[in-house]
């Protein structure tokens, strides 16, 4: 079963606009990472922020963490045609023990 | 720097057969993990190979096995295939023993359809 969920499931916005997707998750985690993943392709890593951290900056995306309300946010700024993608969020707990949510499907209409 | 490799990408099986696939890692790497991913779904663990060992399992039956070679390549084994095993299969290569979870390398997957 799946760990996290993802919020919205689907989003829609015109180029130039932000694009901010949440994340949730049930157990403790040692760091959360985040994904996208094009349509037919494999995943590509975009970031990782570890428990200790608040948050974590990696270009035009900013992510942040509250372990207290086990949630994340990831929030993509001045958003391109080319981010269209699927986004998801891992939730690492254990040793090499990582959770996926259920995505958040983003369209960035040109 | 050689990424993740899957072969092959697609393939169509019907209920009952074996199914073999095959993932090379990226260099350097020592772990790989397999996932499932239904259409429209998030990836689900399968099981993870560290160093020629099983280093983790998920929720599935032990018809899905697997290996890791010397080389730190791996393969995917599916015996008495059901139709519920149409998805998208993904090998993720990383840097394991360092305590912690590390960022994953995907390949680009393999399609499997059961007819």
């Amino acid at each position: 079963s799946q760990q996290g969920e993802e919020d919205p499931q689907a989003l829609s916005i015109q180029e130039g606009e932000n694009a901010t997707m949440n994340c949730s998750y049930k157990t403790s985690i040692n760091n959360l990472q985040w994904y996208r993943q094009n349509s037919g392709r494999g995943l590509v890593h975009l970031i990782l922020i570890r428990s200790n951290e608040r948050e974590k900056h990696s270009g035009r995306l900013r992510v942040t963490l509250d372990t207290s309300k086990k949630s994340s946010s990831l929030l993509i700024t001045a958003s391109r045609a080319a981010d269209t993608a699927s986004y998801f969020c891992a939730s690492a707990g254990g040793y090499q023990k990582v959770t996926f949510g259920i995505g958040t499907k983003l369209q960035v209409i040109p | 720097e050689t990424g993740v490799t899957q072969s092959p990408t697609h393939l169509i099986k019907t209920r009952g057969q074996q199914v073999t696939l095959r993932c090379s890692s990226q260099s350097g790497h020592n772990t790989v993990s397999w996932y499932q991913q239904a259409l429209g779904q998030g990836p689900q663990f399968i099981f993870q190979y560290y160093r020629e060992e099983e280093n983790g399992r998920g929720n599935f039956p032990p018809r899905f096995s697997g290996l890791q070679f010397p080389n730190y390549s791996s393969e995917l084994n599916v015996n008495a295939l059901e139709l519920d095993d149409s998805a998208l299969y993904l090998c993720a290569s990383s840097l394991g023993g360092t305590g912690t979870s590390q960022p994953q390398h995907f390949g680009d997957g393999t399609r499997l359809s059961i007819l």
